[in-house]
């Protein structure tokens, strides 16, 4: 049972590249959440889906892009790779809102 | 502003017990989590309250009083394993989690 799959696990971009962090989950979830984690900040939301083909804008949404085509892909686009996009890149996913979200083991991103 | 506090690190004893507080304001209430982060690892699901109370769970409990906007998550019989950052998140109106920075619990033999 994988649960929640992040690749890569590591990524160095210069300025101005772009990107796209997988996400895969086999646990037929229908929420899926992007976040970011910065030293000393708690976790921003991203972008979130409740389903597939249905997208929505988190807290720090700028300089991202989502797409949910299936249940069970959620990959997160960057355009323009800028420094401050270096980070930490958590996705998660769960079956409601409320109820407890399930974590990928994160894409270290920097950005130079 | 939203704004959840937590204290930034604590340290304790093995064996002891610890409690570590975090006090939220959010626009509107729809329940506080509990995760656990080991460091360079994803978080993990502790616990949820979404009533006022203490939920018990084996070695690890969790209150809420909604009325004071405070919550502590209780660890008894600490153990080294135990090292970690406590994240407290409350959701929010919108359904959302909004994260506090976490606490960095450093046990001691």
């Amino acid at each position: 049972n994988a649960g929640v799959t992040q690749t890569p696990k590591f990524r160095i971009l210069k300025i101005g590249q772009s990107m796209t962090l997988q996400c895969t989950q086999d646990m037929n979830h229908n929420y899926m959440y992007w976040y970011r984690q910065d030293p000393g900040m708690g976790l921003k939301l991203i972008y979130y889906s409740v389903g597939a083909g249905i997208t929505d804008k988190g807290e720090v949404p700028n300089g991202y892009n989502v797409s949910r085509s299936t249940t069970e892909d959620f990959p997160l686009r960057l355009e323009l790779a800028a420094p401050s996009q270096t980070s930490v890149y958590f996705c998660a996913s769960g079956t409601r809102e409320n109820q407890p979200q399930h974590f990928g083991d994160g894409t270290r991103l920097s950005i130079l | 502003g939203q704004n959840i506090d937590q204290p930034t690190e604590m340290t304790a004893t093995e064996g002891a017990i610890v409690q570590i507080n975090c006090t939220y304001q959010t626009s509107g209430f729809n329940g506080l989590f509990w995760y656990q982060q080991h460091a360079g690892e994803a978080p993990t699901f502790l616990s949820y309250n979404v009533l006022d109370g203490l939920e018990e769970k084996g070695r690890f409990s969790s209150f809420l009083s909604r009325s004071k906007g405070y919550s502590y998550l209780l660890l008894k019989e600490l153990q080294m394993k135990d090292s970690a950052s406590y994240l407290c998140a409350v959701m929010d109106s919108n359904y959302q989690l909004i994260w506090g920075a976490g606490t960095k619990l450093i046990i001691k033999p």
